[in-house]
């Protein structure tokens, strides 16, 4: 399968602490991204991060990828109970198609 | 705001019923997606379309159908819905932004008794 792996399956913060999340893949890509689900709905990207690149910052995100160890990592600082989702990474391989992974569920406690 | 809209959030079905899942996007989008997505497997592609009336089979295309008839409207159609394919539906959609960014819509979750 090329689908991404998400680790770890389930995490809980309490507010205020940093949620780390990681992404195994298993062939080259052109990019990776990161989306978020809030529960019961669809999907929603939040950033996206070109093979050639290291890291990326938005806000409170803040994705790494390492092309060597064909892993990527999704931190989100300051956690808030808003932030309480699922996270998906979903990589683009030489075809159209995005491959996702099977997510991490982040539980932000007040 | 861009959308992907799902006709029907929730639905219940009988097991031989045909089923019409209708998703539309207001983005001028070429390319939309359906997607199904079920506990520890994540997100699997039934079918894919570039451009009206075109269609292309996902991973899992078995035991549904697609109609892209206009560029704002793909409809996935389960033939003959069985209890396996009781599931959390989601079309997305994508222009030709370069970047391989998917819209999704809320999502559609089907019930086959």
């Amino acid at each position: 399968s090329q689908q991404g792996e998400e680790d770890p399956q389930a995490l809980s913060i309490q507010e205020g602490e940093n949620a780390t999340m990681n992404c195994s893949y298993k062939t080259s890509i052109n990019n990776l991204q990161w989306y978020r689900q809030n529960s019961g709905r669809g999907l929603v990207h939040l950033i996206l991060i070109r093979s050639n690149e290291r890291e990326k910052h938005s806000g409170r995100l803040r994705v790494t990828l390492d092309t060597s160890k064909k892993s990527s990592s999704l931190l989100i600082t300051a956690s808030r109970a808003a932030d309480t989702a699922s996270y998906f990474c979903a990589t683009s391989y030489n075809t159209d198609k995005l491959i996702f992974g099977t997510g991490t569920r982040l539980q932000v406690f007040p | 705001d861009v959308k992907v809209t799902q006709s029907s959030r929730y639905l219940v079905k009988r097991t031989g019923e045909k089923v019409f899942l209708e998703c539309v996007q207001d983005m001028d989008h070429e390319n939309m997606f359906w997607y199904r997505q079920d506990p520890g497997l994540g997100l699997r592609l039934i079918y894919f379309s570039y451009d009206v009336k075109m269609k292309e089979k996902g991973d899992i295309p078995e035991g549904y159908s697609v109609s892209r008839e206009k560029k704002e409207r793909f409809s996935l159609i389960l033939e003959s819905a069985s209890t396996n394919q009781t599931s959390m539906y989601l079309c997305a959609s994508r222009g030709f932004s370069g970047a391989n960014v998917l819209t999704f819509g809320a999502g559609s979750r089907l019930t086959v008794l």
